[in-house]
């Protein structure tokens, strides 16, 4: 596709739930981030892969947050035993490199937990 | 740890007026600096990508500039129309791998 997609565009689940939230970068990006957006606030970085490794996972909250990028393309961010404080926009990105270029944003999921 | 800051919080313009948008941060070092458009629900659309060894950047009505040394970046926006009325993110990177935001300036441009 020509952009970034995330797949579903809303999830609403209960607490405690196990969620996967999906990005497609643009294709040729080699370097794909993950990012939590709340409600009034810019989004706060997560991840972020270059190729199929986790290069920097500084901004995972705790280790109930996973994500993976086994092909070196798509990516799931995976979320354990969800909690209310979790709902939010994430927001996938991707660059054709990691550096000086532009990283392009996915519309990101909406997560809803009840 | 980066901290950026955007002010204002919201800004409210008659339509045809020239604004600006002000963004902070406090870690000169940086690689770039990138000024984001996000509609209400939607993702973020990028409108301009500064370099740190760049003073500034244009694109039509829109021109980003960067003082590195004092920690500033201002979007100017010429001629406002309604269909600017958004959001506008900051984003600046430390390292080549992730941006720290800003909370963004909600901009309404009244006809």
């Amino acid at each position: 596709g020509a952009g970034v997609s995330q797949t579903p565009s809303n999830k609403v689940t209960e607490k405690g739930k196990y969620v996967e939230l999906r990005c497609d970068p643009i294709s040729g990006h080699t370097a794909l981030y993950w990012y939590r957006q709340s409600l009034g606030q810019g989004p706060e970085f997560l991840i972020y892969f270059q190729g199929t490794g986790a290069a920097d996972d500084s901004g995972l909250p705790n280790d109930r947050f996973f994500a993976v990028r086994p092909e070196g393309s798509v990516s799931t961010l995976k979320i354990q035993r969800t909690e209310r404080g979790d709902s939010a926009v994430y927001l996938c990105a991707s660059s054709l490199i990691a550096g000086d270029n532009e990283q392009f944003f996915g519309p990101g999921t909406r997560l809803t937990v009840l | 740890k980066q901290e950026v800051t955007q002010i204002p919080a919201a800004l409210s313009v008659p339509e045809g007026e020239n604004l600006v948008l002000n963004c902070s941060f406090t870690d000169s070092a940086i690689y770039n600096l990138q000024w984001f458009r996000q509609d209400p629900g939607k993702g973020l659309t990028s409108l301009l990508l500064i370099q740190s060894s760049q003073r500034e950047q244009t694109s039509g009505r829109l021109n980003a500039s960067l003082d590195k040394s004092s920690g500033r970046s201002t979007l100017y926006i010429a001629a406002s129309q309604p269909g600017d009325s958004a959001t506008y993110l900051c984003a600046v990177s430390t390292n080549f791998n992730k941006f720290y935001f800003g909370s963004g300036t909600k901009l309404n441009v009244k006809p």
